[in-house]
């Protein structure tokens, strides 16, 4: 089956540093992935869609600034958290969606829990 | 924002009893998607409907689709105790250049007691 891979798993950063969280689709490729974020006991919520070779489209109130999202390739989607703050604390999931056009699936990566203290 | 009201927010049984879990939402959609997520780790793909079906099986899973009231039910029968997890509903808008983004519900905590 599908699987997407989310490296690190687990991160502890101070206040002020950027962090990078990587989402790899590993069997397949995908022209579209997309990055959440779940605080405890919450939904996910849509931050943005990564599209390969163009610029992330961020939904309402993210800001792009300090949430950047690069999609170099068919199998890697990077997110990177600048000058992160202890509310960012959260954790940050990606989903990939099969390039198959026919394909309405999205496969989610294990998330990455971040913390900044 | 979110788009899916889940109900009951957190629901507790007892094994071999049935779960039922609901969804609304308030746009046209193209498809609904159940997923199940153990406490702090990654989401499962359970079930996928899309808006022109009513029900689908899957084991012991059963969903209903009802457009016309944009609700959706997740049935688990025989529950068990493996299946205590988190349940979302997510909905994939019409809109073609939307590129299949989900929205979330706000989800269902099972809790099953052996």
């Amino acid at each position: 089956g599908a699987v997407v891979s989310q490296h690190p798993s687990r991160v502890i950063c101070k206040s002020g540093t950027s962090v990078k969280i990587e989402c790899r689709s590993l069997d397949f490729q995908a022209t579209t992935m997309f990055w959440y974020r779940q605080f405890p006991k919450q939904s996910l919520m849509l931050m943005a869609t990564s599209n390969e070779g163009s610029k992330a489209t961020y939904e309402q109130g993210v800001e792009k600034d300090k949430f950047l999202i690069n999609h170099a390739s068919l199998t890697l989607s990077t997110l990177t958290v600048t000058s992160a703050h202890p509310e960012d604390s959260s954790f940050y999931i990606c989903s990939a969606r099969d390039a198959s056009p026919s394909s309405y699936e999205q496969y989610f990566g294990p998330g990455t829990r971040l913390t900044v203290t | 924002s979110q788009q899916g009201e889940e109900d009951p927010q957190a629901l507790s049984i007892q094994e071999g009893e049935n779960a039922t879990m609901n969804c609304s939402y308030k746009t046209s959609i193209n498809n609904l998607q159940w997923y199940r997520q153990n406490s702090g780790r990654g989401l499962v793909h359970l079930i996928l409907i899309r808006s022109n079906e009513r029900e689908k099986h899957s084991g012991r899973l059963r969903v209903t689709l009802d457009t016309s009231k944009k609700s959706s039910s997740l049935l688990i029968t025989a529950s068990r105790a493996a299946d205590t997890a988190s349940y979302f509903c997510a909905t994939a808008s019409m809109i073609y250049n939307q590129g299949g983004k989900l929205i979330f519900g706000q989800g269902t905590e099972l809790s099953v007691k052996p």
